[in-house]
């Protein structure tokens, strides 16, 4: 079965970068997208980006320029996500999800667990 | 861009039918046929309920269901159960440079 396993929970200071990974497994990894979606505390859904996991490709929301790198390995079906220069207000859980091959289809049909990340001085 | 408008709550009795709504604009939801709907249940990940408008995925009730009217697009749920008590978000390509955008989510409670 289709299955994501986000890596754990992470405490950050602010400036600092965080990575979370997303393994993905029960399906051909290179004939998907996954879309990275954030949650803050108590706030809705926030898309943060898109990535192809057959030629790497991306596309991010406008908000995050310059802070957020996607990228996937296809060796191990895994896609990650790095946010720099972290602030409080990126305290968030984030989920990965699977989604198609061209951006903006927004069928997130599988999600990971989430991971919450913790910005705090 | 702002996010496309939803209720903040909706209720209704268990049997009963509830509908909600998801206004965008003519740039996202109105130029598209690529609204997605998610049901949230605290503490665990996003569940895709309707994709592509109106489309069900295989396993989802068919208690559920979309439209799109315009610019605003509608969930409606048949036959209201206790476990359809979750927070529901819209979702909508909005093309380049926006590219995907959800509602502020929608709270259904079941009476």
């Amino acid at each position: 079965q289709v299955q994501l396993v986000q890596s754990g929970a992470e405490v950050k200071k602010p400036g600092a970068s965080m990575k979370v990974s997303c393994k993905t497994s029960g399906y051909t990894f290179t004939r998907f997208g996954i879309s990275w979606v954030r949650q803050a505390p108590g706030q809705g859904l926030e898309w943060m980006g898109w990535i192809s996991a057959y030629n790497n490709n991306t596309f991010h929301a406008q908000n995050l320029q310059g802070r957020v790198t996607m990228t996937t390995d296809t060796s191990t079906s895994t896609a990650y996500m790095e946010l720099r220069s972290l602030r409080s207000d990126d305290t968030a859980v984030y989920y990965c999800a699977r989604d198609y091959l061209v951006v903006g289809g927004t069928r997130f049909d599988y999600w990971g667990q989430g991971t919450l990340v913790t910005v705090s001085s | 861009q702002s996010a496309l408008t939803q209720p903040a709550s909706v209720s209704g009795s268990p049997g009963q039918s509830i509908t909600i709504s998801c206004t965008g604009t003519s740039t996202d939801v109105g130029n598209y046929n690529l609204v997605s709907w998610y049901q949230q249940h605290p503490g665990k990940a996003p569940k895709l309920m309707i994709y592509e408008g109106s489309k069900r995925p295989s396993g989802v009730s068919n208690r559920f269901s979309g439209s799109k009217s315009g610019n605003t697009a509608s969930l409606t749920i048949l036959g209201l159960q206790a476990e359809d008590e979750a927070d529901y978000y819209c979702c909508s390509y909005a093309g380049s440079p926006t590219y995907v955008i959800f509602g502020g989510g929608t709270k259904v409670t079941v009476l």
